[in-house]
């Protein structure tokens, strides 16, 4: 059974740092493209970053750029999200998604439960 | 880039079909067969219901399809139910610097 468990989320204040974990289970990590993706409180979905397969590149939504960067250790199963310079907007629950490829093709069959964050001004 | 555009609301009674629209540019939806739909029921995880703008992953109803025609993706649900009321996403590949972009979401409501 795929599973995909957030953590990291929490309470932090404006210009602070987080970095989330996604630890990945019943299927071959190191073959498949992952994303990040959050729902700020009575909002839509937003893409925020992707990494592929191997991790040899990335990609992120322009609100994030420069401030978050993803990785992944395909040793450890888990993906990660750093995010530095906090704020307030990006307060939102991020979920981490597993694409169907070894690259980006948004095909995202599964996705965790969600972690929150909470940027605090 | 802003959001693909979804009608904010549809609704349909049970038995009937809707259609869900999803509105993009040549950039995105329009030149790209990568356009995949997520029905999100709300305090639970988005679910994927159609991919690669027509494929349905296993275990999806075959009551979803999806289609597209130049920048405009469409979900049509046929003979609604009422759990299918829920948030509908559609969500596209962009290239360039923007990669992905969602659409703004749909509420579906089962009358």
């Amino acid at each position: 059974e795929v599973q995909l468990l957030e953590s990291g989320g929490n309470l932090v204040q404006s210009g602070g740092s987080l970095r989330l974990s996604c630890a990945a289970s019943g299927f071959t990590f190191s073959s498949y493209a992952m994303s990040w993706v959050r729902q700020a409180p009575g909002k839509g979905l937003e893409w925020v970053s992707a990494i592929t397969a191997s991790g040899a590149s990335t990609y992120y939504a322009d609100s994030v750029k420069g401030r978050f960067t993803i990785s992944r250790d395909n040793s450890k199963n888990t993906l990660y999200l750093q995010m530095d310079s906090l704020r307030a907007e990006d307060t939102a629950i991020y979920y981490c998604a597993k694409d169907s490829h070894s690259g980006i093709v948004v095909a995202n069959d599964y996705w965790g439960q969600g972690t929150l964050v909470t940027v605090s001004s | 880039q802003s959001a693909l555009t979804q009608p904010a609301s549809v609704s349909g009674s049970p038995g009937q079909s809707i259609t869900i629209s999803c509105t993009g540019t040549s950039s995105d939806v329009g030149n790209y067969n990568l356009v995949s739909w997520y029905q999100h029921h709300p305090g639970k995880v988005p679910k994927l219901m159609i991919y690669e703008v027509s494929k349905r992953p296993s275990g999806v109803s075959n009551r979803f399809s999806g289609s597209k025609s130049g920048s405009t993706a469409s979900l049509t649900i046929s003979a609604l139910q009422a759990e299918d009321e829920a948030d509908y996403y559609c969500c596209s590949y962009a290239g360039g610097s923007t990669y992905v972009i969602f659409g703004g979401g749909t509420k579906l409501t089962v009358l």
